[in-house]
């Protein structure tokens, strides 16, 4: 079963415009990780937050972590036609070893 | 560094039939991870094994199994497959523990007929 949902299933938006994703998990999480998916092939891995972290960031990706609400959000600024993708959070419980539960993604377009 | 490395890339397979998918992680890395992606179910994790050894184990039936040889590439297997069964097969890469990033192959895209 997946851990939670990402918010919005799908958003469309221009070249050079933000784009913010949410999800929202049920568990209690060791840390929460992000990936892109395009076009039916692997998995990208973007970022990974842990617990005790409330913000991180890695070039034009900025994620927050809020662990009270169970949610996480990623803003993509400045985005570019090339970040069209599928986009998943990813939640590891801990417990040992490598075992992820991923949201529903958010399928982003990003038109010239 | 190569990265992971899944084979075949595409699979046809009959109902009824079995399938053995491989998965060659990141030199070094000793856990592989199998995960299951559908339309409908979306991601799902199946297993990982670390150290030729089981460590985590997904909902799955028992005709989804797996194993792991002794320079970490791992496969599965799925006997008696169904048309359920199709989908694209992800395999993930850690270097060992726990709280770090994965690394994903290109995935397996099996079809049942």
């Amino acid at each position: 079963s997946q851990q939670g949902e990402e918010d919005p299933q799908a958003l469309s938006i221009q070249e050079g415009e933000n784009a913010t994703m949410n999800c929202s998990y049920k568990t209690s999480i060791n840390n929460l990780q992000w990936y892109r998916q395009n076009s039916g092939r692997g998995l990208v891995h973007l970022i990974l937050i842990r617990s005790n972290e409330r913000e991180k960031h890695s070039g034009r990706l900025r994620v927050t972590l809020d662990t009270s609400k169970k949610s996480s959000s990623l803003l993509i600024t400045a985005s570019r036609a090339a970040d069209t993708a599928s986009y998943f959070c990813a939640t590891d419980k801990g417990g040992g070893g490598n075992k992820l539960t991923f949201g529903t993604g958010t399928q982003l377009k990003v038109e010239l | 560094k190569a990265g992971v490395t899944q084979t075949p890339r595409y699979l046809i397979k009959t109902r009824g039939q079995q399938v053995t998918l491989s998965c060659s992680p990141i030199s070094g890395h000793r856990s592989v991870s199998w995960y299951q992606q559908t339309p409908g179910q979306g991601l799902q994790f199946l297993f990982e094994y670390f150290s030729e050894t089981q460590r985590n184990k997904g909902n799955f039936p028992g005709r989804f199994s797996g194993r792991q040889f002794s320079n970490s590439r791992s496969e599965m297997n799925v006997s008696t497959l169904e048309l359920g069964d199709s989908a694209l097969y992800l395999c993930a890469s850690t270097v060992s523990g726990g709280n770090t990033e994965a690394f994903f192959g290109q995935g397996t895209r099996l079809t049942v007929v």
